[in-house]
């Protein structure tokens, strides 16, 4: 069955710290591998995502990624968290060809503390 | 740019009745998809629109329905509401090839309550 995992349902970070979330994957095909934020009262933002080549893709306000085909992982990580990132996150998974059919994790949501 | 806007943002529903939401997709995008959003969970596939054709759906009934129009703004119908279909209903929209791709640019969703 394909799914996505997001171990974490809450993290608190403080500003400045490092940040990682998690996210495993299940999934048949090749999959091309996403990370969306969602602020409170607000659509989906792309923050990066991952088709094929290098397995550490960077994304917008810092963020980067790494795809680590043996461990079926996409995890996100940041080296210096900003309390304007408190958000909620969400991994995604498709493929080519799957018509917009985007596989969703439940969501890490993410505090900062001062 | 105008991005993906979406009407309402918030309406209040009785079980049995019927809504339309509505959506207008980003400039230059060709496709719409919808999601449904549950309290404390991702986001859910409905389905995609491509030239004015259902072009993939997920696992929801046919209650669920859709209409893209020619200037590629699109609707999602909802018929006989339950309870569960309250949610936070995203409209994403992409461009050509984004569509297979799954780079999506989401509004801000609609927000149903069914009482």
């Amino acid at each position: 069955a394909q799914s996505v995992t997001q171990p974490d349902i809450h993290i608190t970070v403080s500003e400045g710290a490092s940040l990682e979330l998690r996210c495993n994957y299940s999934y048949g095909a090749t999959p091309y591998l996403f990370w969306y934020v969602q602020s409170p009262g607000q659509g989906l933002q792309l923050l990066l995502k991952y088709f094929s080549g290098d397995t550490l893709v960077q994304g917008i306000k810092g963020f980067e990624a790494e795809f680590k085909r043996s461990q079926s992982s996409f995890n996100l990580r940041k080296p210096s968290v900003h309390w304007s990132d408190a958000a909620e996150y969400f991994c995604a998974v498709g493929a080519r060809g799957s018509q917009g059919n985007l596989i969703f994790g439940k969501g890490t949501k993410l505090s900062v503390k001062p | 740019e105008t991005g993906v806007t979406q009407s309402p943002t918030h309406l209040i529903k009785t079980r049995g009745q019927q809504v339309t939401l509505r959506c207008s997709s980003q400039s230059g995008h060709n496709t719409v998809s919808w999601y449904q959003q549950a309290l404390g969970q991702g986001p859910q596939f409905i389905f995609q629109y491509y030239r004015e054709e259902e072009n993939g759906r997920g696992n929801f009934p046919p209650r669920f329905s859709g209409l893209q129009f020619p200037n590629y703004s699109s609707e999602l119908n909802v018929n006989a509401l339950e309870l569960d279909d309250s949610a936070l209903y995203l409209c994403a929209s992409s461009g050509p090839g984004q569509g297979t791709t799954g780079e999506l640019f989401f509004g801000e969703g609609s927000r149903l309550t069914v009482l």
